[in-house]
């Protein structure tokens, strides 16, 4: 059962800053927070992660409130090639953690 | 960053034969290592977990005698889909857990299936 809740879709236009949302009440306190990227016919490629507060890194930022049950991936200025599907999963790392892929939030730039 | 690979990246076949997929960790090692499935539009769906000398761990409603996992050694694991049928097409993908540090999960580029 994924951990995790996102919306199913999204729309943007290029050079707007775009904010994800997703909830995870059930986070555990030795749980990460990573943000994976998908297009189509390809594997899911890491975006950030995180464990509190902010992490920024050259693509995103992403933002984790005091309590960890939800936090916003914020992508600066997209461009129509960050039309992708966007993934926000939960889980400690650990050698036998499974990661469980949630729907994710379809992201459609427009021109 | 590591790098997973997976070979062969499509493949077509017909029904009733066995198609092998090999999936790599080609800079670091992996103790374990995981297998999904993704039908078009949907998310992906974790088929078993795959630990160096052991045997796989499959999630509930996955053949394990369709699907054979076979984690040798801590760069390799094979997937074999068994007498595949045309409901087996599908993307899969696998992943591999780096042994040190946070045990980030690294993602190859997947294998497009098709069944004839």
């Amino acid at each position: 059962l994924a951990k995790t809740t996102q919306p199913i879709s999204m729309d943007s236009y290029e050079g707007q800053e775009v904010n994800i949302t997703c909830s995870h009440n059930n986070i555990a306190t030795n749980d990460y927070i990573t943000w994976y990227q998908q297009f189509p016919s390809q594997g899911p490629r890491f975006i950030i992660q995180g464990y509190k507060t902010k992490v920024t890194n050259e693509v995103a930022s992403l933002f984790i409130p005091a309590d960890r049950k939800s936090s916003t991936l914020s992508l600066p200025r997209v461009s129509l090639s960050d039309t992708a599907v966007y993934y926000c999963l939960v889980g400690d790392g650990n050698r036998d953690d499974k990661i469980i892929f949630g729907k994710g939030t379809r992201l459609h730039i427009l021109p | 960053g590591a790098v997973v690979s997976q070979h062969p990246s499509r493949v077509i076949c017909k029904s009733g034969t066995s198609v092998k997929i090999e999936c790599r960790s080609l800079d670091f090692q992996a103790t374990t290592m995981f297998w999904y499935r993704q039908f078009p539009k949907q998310s992906l769906m974790l088929m078993a977990t795959s630990n160096e000398g052991s045997k796989a761990t499959y999630e509930q409603g996955v053949e394990k005698d369709k699907f054979l996992i076979n984690h040798a050694s801590l760069t390799l694991s094979t997937l074999t889909v068994t007498s595949a049928h045309p409901e087996d097409s599908s993307f899969y993908i696998c992943s591999a857990r780096e042994l040190v540090g946070y045990n980030e999960q690294f993602f190859g580029p997947g294998t497009r299936l098709t069944v004839l």
